[in-house]
């Protein structure tokens, strides 16, 4: 079945970069899309970008200039690197996939909490 | 960028009652094909979003037919029948139809009275 599963180093200092790796499986990244959300503290959801099939990408144009999804189809895993980090990034990242049937993002990993603080 | 606003933030309920959480969009959400992509998901504490309904109204797998949507263009509704206690917890409605970016509500807490 789809699953996905962040993996993130928890804590960044502030003006640093964030790495954060999605690891999938139920599907191939060749064939679909994988979107990154997050979401901070008691607050709500926000769509930060997606990597297609076909490595092509669309960002938040809020985020535009700091953030970089990539992904490795070989590994099954989609990566996110957000740079120059601020307190207000303090967030849970998800990666979540799309049902292109139905619509909607029907799958989700557990979600990774990153903190920024010095 | 369309705005997702839901009403009301908060909603107290009791165990058995009747719940309505509404969801308006800043433009129309029915895409050129014809399809209206406004979305619900419920977010247990501590979990990850789940969707519930998509595209207006249809039930995703595993979700009771207590949960049922409703709306078209701008306006949307979920409602929940008969709420059981494993119903609690935050609603967030979300739009693709007009992506990127894909948008989303800022949630309505369904909690007991």
């Amino acid at each position: 079945q789809v699953q996905l599963k962040e993996s993130g180093p928890g804590l960044v200092a502030p003006s640093q970069s964030l790495s954060i790796t999605c690891t999938v499986s139920g599907f191939s990244l060749t064939n679909y899309g994988v979107s990154w959300v997050r979401q901070p503290p008691g607050k709500g959801l926000e769509w930060l970008g997606v990597i297609w099939g076909d490595g092509s990408t669309n960002y938040h144009s809020a985020l535009i200039s700091r953030l970089n999804i990539s992904k490795d189809n070989s590994k099954s895993q989609v990566f996110l690197k957000l740079n120059s980090l601020q307190t207000d990034d303090t967030a849970t990242y998800y990666c979540a996939k799309e049902d292109y049937g139905k619509g909607g993002f029907a799958y989700w990993g557990q979600g990774t909490l990153v903190t920024v603080s010095a | 960028d369309v705005v997702m606003t839901q009403t009301p933030l908060s909603l107290p309920v009791s165990l058995g009652d009747q719940a309505s959480i509404s969801c308006r969009s800043s433009q129309s959400l029915v895409h050129s094909n014809g399809n209206t992509y406004l979305h619900w998901y419920l977010q247990k504490p501590g979990q990850s979003p789940k969707l519930l309904i998509y595209k207006v109204s249809n039930r995703f797998s595993g979700v009771p037919d207590r949960f049922s949507g409703s709306g078209s263009g701008t306006d949307f509704t979920l409602k929940i029948n008969r709420v059981e206690a494993e119903d609690l917890g935050v609603y967030f409605c979300s739009q693709s139809t007009h992506v990127p970016p894909w948008t989303f509500g800022g949630g309505t807490k369904l909690e007991i009275k």
